[in-house]
């Protein structure tokens, strides 16, 4: 059982928007900040998003992040079937660890 | 351009100690601010988060595994250890270490290195 809570799946058509949201509490998320990840298939995983809302250089503008109080919420646009991935938050814990979601798998139909 | 490498067994019997290595360039474990975690992953499961290592030697491990972890760093090797005691079935998982991305514990983590999958069984 994961601390932070991911919806398993969600997919969306190539050229579409989706968003997958990372629900945690006031122990974590909401006083930390929030990470996300990219995982394709067999590959280790990749920062996607840092500090709630920052890419790191190479990371294109079609993801993006944003945290309100005890969630966050991953935006992707501009689905390309190369985005096919597992996703998965990451924060902090008031417990000094660190914690992450379950993971989404993103189908692009 | 930052790169982290794990090494260590790829199989371990239950009750044996694991040692993994991670081997890093791009950055100093003795700048301010900079610290190294590690993250494991069991097949076709989620991401676990283990233990961290700071640039000033403060430690951060994960409370349901603290018992069993210790993690150490050796700055003139760029070398990061996590030692894992009473190996067991359940500790079969890729391991990996990432480079934590800014000077907050929650900055997240990137990096990470290619992983190494550990499997324990007699």
């Amino acid at each position: 059982q994961s601390v932070l809570t991911q919806p398993p799946s969600v997919s969306a058509a190539p050229g579409q928007k989706v968003t997958i949201s990372c629900s945690g509490s006031s122990s974590n998320i909401g006083n930390n900040y929030v990470s996300w990840y990219q995982q394709l298939p067999g590959t280790a995983p990749k920062l996607l998003i840092y500090e709630n809302n920052k890419r790191p250089s190479g990371i294109p503008d079609r993801f993006s992040g944003s945290k309100s109080g005890t969630s966050a919420t991953l935006g992707i646009t501009g689905l390309q079937t190369g985005d096919e991935a597992d996703y998965y938050c990451g924060t902090w814990d008031s417990s000094l660890r660190g914690v992450f979601g379950g993971g989404t798998k993103l189908t692009v139909l | 351009q930052i790169t982290l490498k794990e090494s260590g067994p790829t199989l371990v019997k239950p009750t044996q100690t694991l040692t993994l290595t991670c081997t890093f360039s791009g950055f100093s474990l003795s700048t301010s601010g900079v610290g190294v975690g590690w993250i494991r992953q069991p097949p076709g499961k989620a991401l676990e988060w283990l233990a961290l290592i700071y640039w000033d030697d403060d430690k951060r491990y994960s409370p349901s595994l603290k018992s069993r972890l210790t993690i150490t760093k050796d700055t003139s090797k760029n070398q990061v250890v996590l030692t894992m005691t009473n190996m067991d079935p359940v500790d079969t998982a890729t391991y990996y270490c990432a480079h934590r991305r800014g000077y907050y514990d929650s900055s997240g983590y990137g990096p990470w290195g290619q992983g190494t999958l550990v499997t324990v069984s007699s």
